[in-house]
């Protein structure tokens, strides 16, 4: 069964620093990856997805992830952030076999101080 | 108005209480979706449709039931609610296909005292 894994649970970063988000994931068969955000008190919103294609995608927001199938991981990133971008994100994986479930990763909490 | 539509947006129930939470979308979509996200947890499915007819139950469907009323809704029911099932809980749609995205409701919030 394919799992998702978020290490950081929360992310502190200063306004205008870099910021990487790690995802890992595990699957036997080819996955397609979303990264989402949810911001206070809303839903979750799609930030970016990759389905095949160029390993690095570009979202919304400034955000991009790089798929790397070898390390099986799929990194959100965001050259400089700031504080509108506090909010949780989770990373998701859907296989392309069966039921094609979504299957979400823990989350992780980025906190964008001045 | 949003496209995902979930009622209520908060609520606090009493123990053994029966307690319904609605969705309805604007999207056209088939299949529909219920999640509940606790803290450290992440979200996790409850139950899922791909059309009226079909129902199936996802990773934690124990004490929960759903009814797909029409394409556009889908409710959430507790039968008999437990401070356990106290979590945030969302809605989420998708049309078919293997490369498209869920649209998710703004959630509502559940606490069984």
């Amino acid at each position: 069964a394919q799992s998702v894994t978020q290490l950081d649970s929360q992310v502190p970063v200063f306004e205008e620093a870099p910021v990487e988000l790690r995802c890992n994931y595990s699957s036997s068969v080819s996955v397609y990856l979303f990264w989402y955000v949810q911001y206070p008190n809303q839903g979750l919103q799609l930030l970016l997805k990759y389905l095949s294609g160029s390993t690095l995608v570009k979202g919304i927001n400034g955000f991009e992830a790089e798929f790397n199938k070898s390390q099986t991981s799929f990194h959100l990133r965001k050259p400089s952030v700031h504080i509108s971008d506090t909010a949780e994100y989770f990373c998701a994986v859907r296989v392309n076999t069966g039921f094609q479930k979504l299957v979400f990763g823990t989350g992780t909490r980025l906190l964008v101080s001045p | 108005d949003a496209d995902v539509t979930q009622t209520p947006r908060n609520r606090i129930t009493k123990t053994g209480k029966r307690i319904m939470l609605e969705c309805s979308q604007t999207k056209g979509h088939d299949r529909m979706y219920w999640y509940r996200q606790d803290p450290g947890l992440g979200l996790r499915l409850i139950y899922y449709s791909f059309d009226v007819k079909d129902i199936n139950k996802g990773e934690i469907s124990d004490g929960y039931s759903v009814s797909r009323q029409a394409q556009a809704k889908f409710s959430l029911s507790l039968e008999s609610a437990i401070p356990n099932q106290t979590a945030l809980y969302f809605c989420a749609t998708s049309s078919a296909g293997r490369n498209t995205e869920a649209f998710f409701g703004q959630g509502t919030r559940l606490t069984v005292v």
